[in-house]
């Protein structure tokens, strides 16, 4: 079945760093993959749709500055969290579906702890 | 945007059938139905979509009325394994594919 995959898994590090994760599909293309973000005990938030070869599409209240997605090849989406501060810390989780249809499920990658001191 | 509701909680015993219940009202044409299951600190997992009527898989099945404004997820047997958060989503009806994630049922399987 249809695998993503994310890395890392967690991340630990000091406020002012710029933290990459990385969301790859690993047996299919995926021209779009979707950024969400999960708070302790809250539901999952899109924070971005990442279109492979053209800008991405964020939702509102979600700061693309703050928040860089590359969709570089139809296997791979980054998210840069830049400048990260503590209220950054949270659980990101991306997914990907084979194609841009109804019919077709997305599958989630099992997250990236960010926690950010 | 499509909107879901579900209930936020339900109690279960081991070897029970759990049925939880989404309302779509605003459901469009071309949305599928959607179920997944999350455990802490872990992504979504995908259990079980349908468009219409029944359908099964081998770990649950997804009731569909004619007028597709609700559907059942069954969950056969649950163990405790299953104790976890279930979430109905439906397309957000312009056909980008975007999920837009409700507060999720909390499922509670007691031995």
């Amino acid at each position: 079945g249809a695998v993503v995959s994310q890395h890392p898994s967690r991340v630990i590090c000091k406020s002012g760093t710029s933290v990459k994760i990385e969301c790859r599909s690993l047996d299919f293309q995926a021209t779009t993959m979707f950024w969400y973000r999960q708070f302790p005990k809250q539901s999952l938030m899109l924070m971005a749709t990442s279109n492979e070869g053209s800008k991405a599409t964020y939702e509102q209240g979600v700061e693309k500055d703050k928040f860089l997605i590359n969709h570089a090849s139809l296997t791979l989406s980054t998210l840069t969290v830049t400048s990260a501060h503590p209220e950054d810390s949270s659980f990101y989780i991306c997914s990907a579906s084979r194609q841009f249809q109804g019919d077709q499920p997305q599958h989630f990658g099992d997250g990236t702890r960010l926690s950010i001191l | 945007l499509a909107k879901t509701t579900q209930p936020i909680s339900m109690d279960s015993y081991e070897g029970q059938e759990v049925n939880i219940t989404c309302s779509h009202n605003n459901i469009a044409t071309n949305d599928y139905i959607t179920w997944y299951q999350q455990f802490p600190s872990q992504g979504p997992r995908f259990i079980i979509q349908g468009y219409k009527t029944k359908v099964t898989n081998e770990v649950a099945s997804l009731f569909i009325p004619a007028d597709r404004k609700s559907s059942t997820l069954s969950l056969p047997r649950v163990s405790l394994s299953d104790t976890a958060v279930y979430y109905c989503l439906v397309g957000d009806g312009s056909n980008t594919g975007k999920l837009i994630f409700g507060q999720g049922t909390t499922l509670q399987v007691k031995p």
